[in-house]
């Protein structure tokens, strides 16, 4: 069945540092690939998707790459803000974003001042 | 333009209790999905309704039951509460070809 991998957490960093979150799937066919968001105490956000290979998925400074051949879609964001501060997770849809989610367990990150 | 609502917030449950979630989806969405987030791990899918019918099913027993009522918001049911099902349950509503908006949540406890 179609499995989304995250890197472990939690990911600690610094104000204005670069930040990478890994993220592999494996799926058949062609899946759309998004990134939420969960800050405390809140539901899911969706920060941006990518629905065919090669696509950029982009918004509030994070960016995101739908890799086919490495089948991969890494959070990228290169000056990360205390705000920034949240649980991500990688999902992945078979048929479009209105379809099921398949998540991974997600990444906790905590940026400090 | 209200989003996606959730309640109740937060409930507490004894074993073998049942429990009833409502959600209401975000204004011109016909589709509702719910999710359950245990503590520290990702959404997982429990089912999907459109149309007043269930579309789609996740690995769930049948302990888990759903409905959709025609003005499109839906209910969670869960039959013999055990000590796993504590979890956030989460709704997201969409229309047939958009992406999934997320409800809040509801913590639910079970003792």
């Amino acid at each position: 069945g179609n499995s989304v991998t995250q890197m472990e957490g939690p990911v600690t960093l610094s104000e204005e540092a670069f930040l990478t979150i890994n993220c592999t799937y494996t799926a058949t066919g062609y899946p759309s690939l998004f990134w939420y968001v969960q800050y405390p105490g809140e539901g899911l956000q969706l920060l941006l998707k990518a629905t065919k290979a090669d696509d950029k998925g982009s918004n509030k400074g994070f960016e995101a790459t739908y890799r086919k051949e490495t089948t991969s879609f890494h959070l990228e964001k290169g000056s990360v803000q205390v705000s920034d501060s949240a649980v991500y997770f990688c999902a992945l849809s078979e048929w479009g974003g209105a379809q099921k989610l398949v998540f991974g367990q997600g990444t906790r990150l905590t940026i400090n001042p | 333009d209200a989003g996606v609502t959730q309640s109740p917030t937060h409930l507490i449950k004894t074993r073998g209790q049942q429990v009833t979630l409502r959600c209401s989806p975000k204004s011109g969405h016909d589709t509702v999905s719910w999710y359950q987030q245990a503590l520290g791990q990702g959404p997982q899918f429990i089912f999907q309704y459109y149309e007043e019918e269930e579309r789609q099913r996740g690995n769930f027993p049948d302990r888990f039951s759903g409905h959709q009522f025609p003005n499109y918001s839906s209910e969670l049911n869960v039959n013999a509460l055990l000590l796993g099902d504590s979890a956030l349950y989460l709704c997201a509503s969409s229309s047939p070809s958009n992406e999934q908006f997320f409800g809040p949540g509801t913590r639910l406890t079970v003792l």
